[in-house]
């Protein structure tokens, strides 16, 4: 059974900082891994999807790598402003059109 | 684009009352996904569909709950009767499968059911 794991639970940061986010999962055969955001009382927001044959994406100033092999993703954050604080989730997709797997997130609060 | 459309946004029930969520997924996707959310079991699949076939509904709690998808447009998702415990954040999300690129799931901002 695939499991997925996030370090930290939450994090703390002043504005500007750059970050990283991490997640590891149990089963490496995964067809995708996908980084979310979740606003309070909101739903999930897709910010990146990395196929299991790339090892990074990019969006502006955030950049998520994966390394399929030790079973683990990054969500690197550049510069961080106090509108990115919200809760990151990752998730990983087995095969196509199938279940998400979701992590426990990583509560980020920005501090202006 | 309209995204997945959910409804109601709140529900508060008594328990042993029947209760119904919709969603509306977003037009020309193929999967949907019905997620449950709590503080303590974090997001988990419920059931998904692909083409209206539910595909996996291991994640469905008990006979209480039941999924329906009538056609590409509307899924419910009923549990009846309600118990507190099935109080938490509903979410139904949809994507387009079976194509040659990877697509993400989209989410609608959530039921947030109150059993009492």
């Amino acid at each position: 059974k695939q499991e997925v794991t996030q370090i930290p639970a939450a994090l703390s940061v002043p504005e500007g900082e750059n970050l990283v986010l991490n997640c590891s999962f149990t089963d490496s055969a995964i067809y995708n891994l996908q980084w979310f955001r979740q606003d309070p009382g909101k739903g999930l927001t897709s910010l990146l999807l990395i196929q299991s044959s790339q090892r990074e994406q990019t969006s502006g100033r955030l950049n998520a790598s994966l390394d399929k092999s030790s079973g683990r993703s990054t969500l690197y954050i550049a510069a961080s402003q106090p509108g990115d604080s919200a809760t990151y989730l990752c998730a990983v997709e087995e095969t196509s059109g199938s279940r998400l797997t979701f992590g426990e997130g990583t509560q980020l609060t920005v501090n202006p | 684009d309209a995204g997945v459309i959910q409804s109601p946004r709140h529900e508060v029930t008594e328990m042993g009352q029947e209760v119904t969520l919709r969603c509306k997924p977003i037009s020309g996707h193929n999967s949907l996904f019905w997620y449950r959310q709590t503080m303590m079991r974090g997001l988990e699949l419920l059931i998904y569909f692909n083409n209206n076939v539910p595909i996996d509904d291991s994640g469905m709690p008990e006979d209480r709950f039941s999924a329906k998808m009538p056609n590409a447009s509307f899924s419910t998702l009923k549990i009846q009767p309600s118990e507190p415990r099935d109080s938490a954040v509903y979410f139904c999300a949809s994507s387009l499968y079976g194509t040659s690129r990877n697509q993400p799931q989209h989410f609608g901002d959530g039921t947030r059911l109150s059993i009492l």
